[in-house]
C-alpha cells in the first residue's frame, strides 16, 4: 500500500513555465513533508520541507502549499529553468519512538524544454 | 568533505551469489539507511540503523541483512542474489529529529543487476 502517492509520473514543462507536482497521504500522523530533487546517476538531496502547522514555504522559485483538510501537498516551481530537469520525491515522515524514517512517494521524472 | 560514499558503483551478480553493499559517511550522524530505488516505485526502506550495533527492518527487508558495527559504516548484503534484486541501491545518513533544515545525505548509488 502506497503512503504517499504522487503525481504526475512525468511533467514536460517550456522554459519559464510554472511545474506543478502533488502528493497526497492517508496517515493524519505524518508532521514532516520534505521534497527531494534527484540528478541523473545521483543520489537525492533534500530541496525544501514543510510541516502541517503553515499552509505554505516557499524559497526561491520553489513553494510548497499544504492542504491539511484534504490531506495533500504540491510542489510549485516557478520560471522553470532546464537546469531544473531531473526527479522529484516527495516524502513523509512521523515520530516513531527513536525513528525518523521517510516514506518516499513514486517520484516525477521533470523535463524543462528550452 | 566526502559526506556518504557507496561502493561499489556498479555489479553484476549472477543468482544465487553473495555480496556486501558498503556505505561510509563522515557526518557523525547517528542514522543510517537503505534503500532501494525501481522505476515506478520510488524509494523503499530496506533496513536502517539509529546507532552503532542497532539495525531494524523497513518496509522490503526480505533477502537482505545489515550490520552497523561502527557509527559510520553501514553494510548491506545479499546472501542469495536474485533477479529480482536487481535495482539501484542508496545509503543516506541524517541526524536524529527531523528539524526543517536538515534532512537525509545521501550516496551517489550502486547499481546492482542480477543475472
Amino acid at each position: 500500500q502506497q503512503q504517499v502517492k504522487q503525481s504526475p509520473q512525468s511533467l514536460i514543462v517550456q522554459k519559464g513555465g510554472i511545474s506543478i507536482i502533488n502528493c497526497a497521504y492517508e496517515n493524519t500522523a505524518f508532521d514532516y513533508f520534505p521534497w527531494y530533487q534527484q540528478f541523473p546517476g545521483k543520489g537525492p538531496a533534500l530541496l525544501i520541507a514543510i510541516r502541517p502547522d503553515v499552509s505554505e514555504k516557499k524559497e526561491g522559485r520553489f513553494t510548497i502549499s499544504f492542504n491539511k483538510s484534504a490531506k495533500q501537498f504540491s510542489l510549485h516551481i516557478m520560471d522553470s529553468q532546464p537546469g531544473d530537469s531531473a526527479t522529484y520525491f516527495c516524502a513523509a515522515s512521523k515520530q516513531e519512538g527513536a525513528t525518523n524514517k521517510l516514506i518516499f512517494g513514486t517520484g516525477t521524472l521533470l523535463a524543462v524544454q528550452p | 568533505n566526502a559526506g556518504v560514499t557507496q561502493t561499489p558503483k556498479f555489479r553484476v551478480l549472477k543468482t544465487g551469489q553473495s555480496m556486501t553493499l558498503l556505505c561510509a559517511q563522515d557526518m557523525n550522524h547517528e542514522y543510517m539507511y537503505w534503500y532501494r530505488q525501481d522505476p515506478g516505485m520510488g524509494l523503499r526502506l530496506i533496513h536502517y540503523s539509529v546507532g552503532e550495533g542497532t539495525t531494524a527492518k523497513g518496509e522490503v527487508p526480505d533477502g537482505y541483512n545489515v550490520s552497523r558495527l561502527k557509527k559510520q559504516n553501514f553494510l548491506l548484503g545479499l546472501e542469495s542474489a536474485a533477479p529480482s534484486q536487481t535495482s539501484v541501491y542508496f545509503c543516506a545518513s541524517s541526524y536524529p529529529g527531523r528539524a526543517l533544515a536538515y534532512g537525509y545525505t545521501f550516496g551517489s548509488g550502486t547499481r546492482l543487476t542480477v543475472v
